[in-house]
């Protein structure tokens, strides 16, 4: 299975201040996508992270908001932007792999962000 | 629309024990997955078992199986042998053909495992 790293892994940001995740896979890989999980909740799809193009969002989800980039096929990053105390979340990407087997998606370590 | 249904929102199992964690869906789609993951308190997913629509055969994979019922739209995960590190939050979640391979997720089960 893909080797999923995320930056950073935790923290803590003060309001009005933007935050870059960066995701890196170990190989190259069809669809990258950004999750959000706010506290005590389920996961909840932000965007599909496109290689080349601009990401594809989800409603209830803005680009201004949290921009992605995915520059080539192993790497996106997302941004979230001028932070409220509501985006306090865990944010995971996941991946799914050009051959994987029974389309089997991977997430990475998750990036644990507080806003205070 | 997808929906998946998760009714547990808590469980025990004594260890060593075998514990079902059930899961319902719901879409209109004929070609459809399902998955179970597992997230520890340290937050990480960790995948554990896919079962395809058109997979005749439940998927298995060590304790893990995956319990499918396609008339009645369910996908409930079995652990055998219960272990202390089972202890975590479980969630069941779907892809559709329809919306491609975006995992929709239920609200989560979390097991406790009793020595």
């Amino acid at each position: 299975s893909a080797v999923i790293s995320q930056k950073p892994s935790r923290d803590i940001c003060q309001r009005g201040t933007s935050l870059t995740i960066q995701c890196q896979v170990d190989s190259q890989v069809t669809m990258m996508f950004w999750y959000r999980q706010q506290p005590g909740q389920s996961l909840t799809l932000i965007a599909t992270a496109n290689q080349g193009s601009e990401a594809t969002y989800e409603s209830g989800f803005v680009i201004d908001k949290f921009p992605i980039s995915r520059p080539n096929l192993t790497f996106s990053t997302l941004t979230v932007s001028n932070m409220s105390p509501e985006d306090s979340s865990i944010y995971l990407c996941s991946v799914t792999q050009t051959s994987g087997r029974n389309n089997e998606q991977f997430f990475g370590p998750g990036t644990r962000l507080t806003v205070l | 629309a997808q929906k998946i249904t998760q009714t547990q929102p808590g469980m025990f199992v004594q260890e060593k024990e075998a514990v079902t964690l059930d899961c319902t869906y719901d879409t209109s789609d004929q070609s459809y997955g399902l998955f179970w993951y597992k997230q520890p308190s340290s937050g990480e997913m960790i995948f554990l078992i896919y079962q395809g629509s058109y997979d005749e055969q439940n998927a298995t994979e060590g304790r893990y199986s995956l319990n499918f019922q396609k008339a009645r739209k369910s996908a409930n995960l079995v652990i055998s042998a219960s272990q202390l590190g089972d202890s975590a939050m479980y969630f069941c979640a779907m892809t559709t053909l329809t919306y491609g391979n975006k995992l929709v997720f239920g609200a989560g089960t979390i097991l406790r495992v009793k020595s």
